[in-house]
């Protein structure tokens, strides 16, 4: 079964607001998250690495600032954009790092995905 | 810094066809990790395989066969007598290892994709 859930799985916004998308693990602490995103026809690409209880890292070009990161748990982390516009109109994964039960190496786990549509 | 190219951006073959994705990559790790995931329609990835930099013995699994040549950065993919079910995004990856004894990795560099699609 699913070791990460992703929630929303699809949500449509108007301009201007902002979005919340959680990621959870399900079964085992992940010390370590990661944010992608997916336009159309495109390959994911990584956006932000979040650690729990610290700050995010973002990469070169994601403005930390419309996409904020929140880890305050080892199995939640939660990316918000805020006053979305269409051109943020993409798919968004996350993965989360961990051990599973008797799984002897970290390993990182995918999320279903979440479809953001900003009208 | 990690790139990792996907020549092929789409296949198109007839079922029961063999098809092999290339994958392709640059790293000056001397430890990582090497993967390949299928996106299907519904946008979940699909994990297929993970392979250490250390290992670099070909891998068979039912229809789906790796071939890692670490001579020449390569680690292609290889699907036998294809099914229409095959259809799907193929993304090939590569990580740094970390941790102790390098035996965790961490972000993800992903290749643009290849789009194959297996017709009846």
């Amino acid at each position: 079964g699913a070791v990460v859930s992703q929630h929303p799985s699809r949500v449509i916004c108007k301009s201007g607001t902002s979005v919340k998308i959680e990621c959870r693990s399900l079964d085992f602490q992940a010390t370590t998250m990661f944010w992608y995103r997916q336009f159309p026809k495109q390959s994911l690409m990584l956006m932000a690495t979040s650690n729990e209880g610290s700050k995010a890292t973002y990469e070169q070009g994601v403005e930390k600032d419309k996409f904020l990161i929140n880890h305050a748990s080892l199995t939640l982390s939660t990316l918000t954009v805020t006053s979305a516009h269409p051109e943020d109109s993409s798919f968004y994964i996350c993965s989360a790092s961990g051990v599973i039960a008797d799984s002897l190496q970290e390993t990182q786990y995918f999320g279903p995905g979440t479809r953001l549509l900003v009208l | 810094a990690q790139k990792v190219t996907q020549a092929q951006t789409e296949i198109s073959v007839v079922e029961k066809e063999d098809v092999t994705l290339d994958c392709v990559y640059e790293t000056r790790d001397t430890t990582y990790y090497l993967f390949w995931y299928k996106q299907p329609p519904s946008g979940e990835l699909v994990f297929l395989i993970r392979r250490n930099s250390f290992d670099e013995q070909n891998e068979i699994s039912g229809r789906y066969s790796w071939n890692f040549q670490k001579s020449t950065s390569s680690f292609n993919f290889t699907i036998t007598a294809s099914q229409v079910v095959d259809s799907a995004v193929y993304f090939c990856a590569l990580s740094e290892a970390s941790g102790a004894g390098g035996t965790s990795y961490g972000k993800l560099t992903f290749g643009q994709g290849t789009i194959l699609t297996v017709h009846p």
